[in-house]
């Protein structure tokens, strides 16, 4: 199947500084890939989409300014948590569409887990 | 997309058949039903999928009922790997449409026993 990878695997910084996440498609190109964020023994959230050569859509109550997102190439997305602070520890998810498949299915990557001490 | 009802925990004893049911009431003509699990600290993973029709692959078979209401996923022979939580999401799956957005509900979390 197809695979999405994602780097870091885990960050530990301090309050205040930003943080930058690379979510890949290894393996085929995406022209759309989203972003979750999971807090313990919760469901994933989607924060945003983010189109490739486009703006990112966030959903509501995600600050657009705090999470930025950029999806420069088909097969690269980055979310940077600008000023981090605790509250923003979680574990943060990219899925990407593979729009050349044959039925449109997201992949997931691996997961990065975000503490801010 | 059509909201979708799981149980939230359920047993299985290793190398028995799981059965996991989804309720998916409100499901429209051109939604998929679509299942998803995640392992402990880990991305989900794509299972299967289907419209009406039941389906299968080398991971799980997808039993849908007629009415398309409800549906069951069946890991014929659970391991200890398959202990996971499974998410039953329902969605539609037009490849130009960039709302086809995967939206996770509580899952069900499946324990593998020995």
């Amino acid at each position: 199947g197809a695979v999405v990878s994602q780097h870091p695997s885990w960050v530990i910084c301090k309050s205040g500084t930003s943080v930058k996440i690379e979510c890949r498609s290894l393996d085929f190109q995406a022209t759309t890939m989203f972003w979750y964020r999971q807090f313990p023994k919760q469901s994933l959230m989607l924060m945003a989409t983010s189109n490739e050569g486009s703006k990112a859509t966030y959903e509501q109550g995600v600050e657009k300014d705090k999470f930025l997102i950029n999806h420069a190439s088909l097969t690269l997305s980055t979310l940077t948590v600008t000023s981090a602070h605790p509250e923003d520890s979680s574990f943060y998810i990219c899925s990407a569409r593979d729009m050349g498949a044959r039925w449109d299915t997201q992949y997931f990557g691996p997961g990065t887990r975000l503490t801010v001490l | 997309d059509a909201k979708t009802t799981q149980p939230t925990s359920m047993d299985c004893a290793e190398g028995r058949a799981a059965n996991l049911p989804c309720n998916h009431s409100t499901i429209s003509g051109n939604e998929y039903v679509y299942w998803y699990r995640q392992i402990h600290s880990q991305g989900p993973q794509y299972i299967i999928h289907g419209l009406k029709n039941n389906e299968t692959n080398e991971m799980a078979s997808l039993i849908i009922t007629e009415d398309r209401k409800s549906s069951t996923l069946i890991l014929p022979h659970a391991t200890l790997r398959d202990t996971a939580v499974y998410y039953c999401i329902v969605r539609g799956n037009r490849r130009n449409n960039a709302g086809n957005m995967l939206t996770f509900g509580g899952g069900t979390r499946l324990m593998v026993k020995p």
